[in-house]
């Protein structure tokens, strides 16, 4: 069955802190995708990566990056030099390709950004 | 233009009332997904429409339904409402990833 936990219920943080966001997932299938996704303050879910699973590349987009791991079923996600504006709820997600049109999401990561 | 819209932003019910919640999805999409965040629940996918059909649904009673109309826009409706349906619904395309509309915030009295 598929599952996506996300252990760090809330983090807090001091405003140019790293922060690492953690994510395992649970699948059957060999072919997946992992997404994460940021739900700030206002509340509107805001799409940030899609990885496929045949893709173990780790990616970096600015202040963002991300490290996937087959071995370990982490997408790990980190923010280099944390900002306030990044202060929001941050989820995992992931999809099946046997059921792509159902994601699952996990319970979410609150993060907050001390000034 | 935003790629999802979802009206109405608030909606305040009495127990046991009937709820109806708007998605339109940016034009080129025939799909709809709908969401449902509720406190302590997390995201749960509710309903998928496509091409005006159900296509799929998530693990909710029938008095969760809905339709999709010619023009690719959609309804959730929600009967005998009951406290615990008080969340946040999103309605969502999908591209490369979900893009999300800014959702209707119920809330059951």
């Amino acid at each position: 069955a598929q599952k996506v936990t996300q252990a760090q219920t809330e983090i807090s943080v001091v405003e140019k802190e790293d922060v690492t966001l953690d994510c395992v997932y649970e699948t059957r299938d060999t072919t997946y995708y992992l997404f994460w996704y940021k739900q700030p303050p206002s509340g509107e879910l805001v799409f940030l990566i899609r990885r496929n699973s045949f893709d173990e590349q780790n990616e970096i987009s600015g202040r963002y990056s991300w490290n996937f791991q087959k071995s370990t079923s982490s997408f790990n996600f980190t923010i280099t030099a944390s900002q306030v504006v990044d202060s929001a709820v941050y989820f995992c997600a992931l999809s099946e390709e046997t059921s792509y049109d159902k994601v699952i999401f996990g319970p979410g990561t609150s993060l907050s950004v001390i000034p | 233009e935003a790629g999802v819209t979802q009206s109405p932003t608030h909606l305040i019910k009495t127990r046991g009332q009937q709820a109806t919640l708007r998605c339109s999805p940016i034009s080129g999409h025939t799909s709809v997904y709908w969401y449902q965040q509720a406190l302590g629940l997390g995201l749960q996918f509710l309903l998928w429409y496509d091409e005006g059909e159900e296509r799929n649904r998530g693990n909710f009673p029938p008095r969760f339904s809905g339709r999709q109309f010619p023009n690719y826009s959609s309804e959730l409706n929600v009967n005998a409402l009951e406290l615990e349906d008080s969340a946040l619904y999103l309605c969502a395309i999908l591209t490369y990833g979900y893009t999300f509309g800014s959702g209707t915030r119920l809330t059951v009295v």
